[in-house]
């Protein structure tokens, strides 16, 4: 199956820095791309759609100054935390739709784990 | 956003034993899957059902589809101490470029 790679898998940073997580796609191109969010015991909730070559979009209640989402090539999304804290110490998983043939499926990438100190 | 409910919220049974997982939505759907998360990791796909599909079989996975009460439910047959993980259904929209939208998920425990 299609291949989908997250960078970093794990993250520690202080309390003001910004993160940058990247999401690639590694055998498929993907036009369409998904930003999610995971507390701990919680489910997956979608924080924004990122289409290459224009504006993400975003989930409502999730701030679009806050969480930079950049599409820049048909592999590459990337997410960018501004002003970290630690409430936005989480499990950041990416994941890129391929529409190729019959199959229109979703891969996950295996999360960016951020811890804000 | 989220589509619904998972009950139950928690699982645990002894290896051996069938687990059934049962997951409710709210919209109308494409189709609707299941995942898996071991603790801490990311999301194994199992499973997909289309919405004009009302059973579907994998290995010791069973997946039921019900549109008309807009719900699905999982049954792990035999089930084994490495089964122990987070499931989560995923419902997918006709709607073209949308993502899939997570249900609460059921956290099994199966111990030996």
């Amino acid at each position: 199956g299609a291949v989908v790679s997250q960078h970093p898998s794990r993250v520690i940073c202080k309390s003001g820095t910004s993160v940058k997580i990247e999401c690639r796609s590694l055998d498929f191109q993907a036009t369409t791309m998904f930003w999610y969010r995971q507390f701990p015991k919680q489910s997956l909730m979608l924080m924004a759609t990122s289409n290459e070559g224009s504006k993400a979009t975003y989930e409502q209640g999730v701030e679009k100054d806050k969480f930079l989402i950049n599409h820049a090539s048909l592999t590459l999304s990337t997410l960018t935390v501004t002003s970290a804290h630690p409430e936005d110490s989480s499990f950041y998983i990416c994941s890129a739709r391929y529409s190729g043939g019959s199959a229109d499926t979703q891969y996950f990438g295996p999360g960016t784990r951020l811890t804000v100190l | 956003s989220q589509q619904g409910e998972e009950d139950p919220q928690a699982l645990s049974i002894q290896e051996g034993e069938n687990a059934t997982m049962n997951c409710s939505y709210k919209t109308s759907i494409n189709n609707l899957q299941w995942y898996r998360q071991n603790s801490g990791r990311g999301l194994v796909h199992l499973i997909l059902i289309r919405s004009n599909e009302r059973e579907k079989h994998s290995g010791r996975l069973r997946v039921t589809l019900d549109t008309s009460k807009k719900s699905s439910s999982l049954l792990i047959t035999a089930s084994r101490a490495a089964d122990t993980a987070s499931y989560f259904c995923a419902t997918a929209t006709n709607q073209a470029g949308t993502a899939l939208i997570f249900g609460k998920g059921t956290t099994l425990s199966v111990s030996s």
